[in-house]
């Protein structure tokens, strides 16, 4: 099938702004996901925003929907080292499909 | 809280053997999912299951087998282990309705040697 698409790697200096981008592939995708993925451990299911919002806010964390370019990105603000970890973009099929993971790292 | 709970942290076996990758979660939920992690090549679907006695092939079924005879638990099987099965395994769960997002285990880091 189709991929995912998440750029790779990102690096921000700590009290500074993140920003995570994806695109996805299916336009009738209900439901997009992000997930975190901390060294050794599992998926951790961050945030997520259903396809008729655009805009979602939960702390520290903004997704950013647009539809029409099946662009979703993921805004972390003030981020700190423990924010350091693999995040995962997905949307629902059968199961879930993932992107390819973004490396994020906080350096001080 | 969901809780996803999987055997075995680590685990190595040899070429040849058959191995089991078990999963278990406590919150009822009717879909269960087997993923493979790997460098470069992110998650990608092994098997799932909606119901107990229920499986469907993911994207890459080819040496591996699934049973759900509970429906708390959904088990992996590697009917005869080689060395491109070493990887990280991931389960996951989530109810049935569209919305619910899918919970995961720790994972098991698998090598075969």
């Amino acid at each position: 099938g189709e991929d995912v698409e998440q750029s790779l790697f990102l690096s921000v200096r700590e009290g500074d702004s993140s920003v995570i981008n994806c695109t996805y592939t299916d336009s009738s995708s209900t439901y997009l996901y992000w997930y975190k993925q901390e060294p050794g451990a599992g998926l951790q299911l961050l945030t997520y925003i259903f396809s008729n919002m655009d805009m979602k806010q939960d702390q520290r964390l903004t997704v950013l929907l647009n539809k029409k370019d099946k662009h979703l990105s993921l805004r972390i603000a003030d981020t700190q080292t423990g924010d350091s970890a693999i995040y995962f973009c997905a949307e629902k099929g059968y199961a879930l499909n993932f992107g390819k993971g973004t490396s994020l790292l906080v350096t001080p | 809280d969901v809780k996803v709970t999987q055997s075995s942290r680590y685990l190595v076996k040899r070429t040849g053997e058959k191995v089991f990758l078990e999963c278990v979660q406590d919150m009822d939920h009717e879909n269960m999912f087997w993923y493979r992690q790997d460098p470069g090549l992110g998650l990608r679907l092994i098997y799932f299951s909606y119901d107990v006695k229920m499986k469907e092939k993911g994207d890459i079924p080819e040496g591996y087998s699934v049973s759900r005879e509970k429906k708390e638990r959904f088990s992996l099987i590697l009917e005869s282990a080689s060395t491109n099965q070493t990887s990280m395994y991931l389960c996951a769960s989530s109810l049935i309705r569209d919305n619910q997002p899918q919970h995961f285990g720790d994972g098991t880091r698998l090598s075969i040697l």
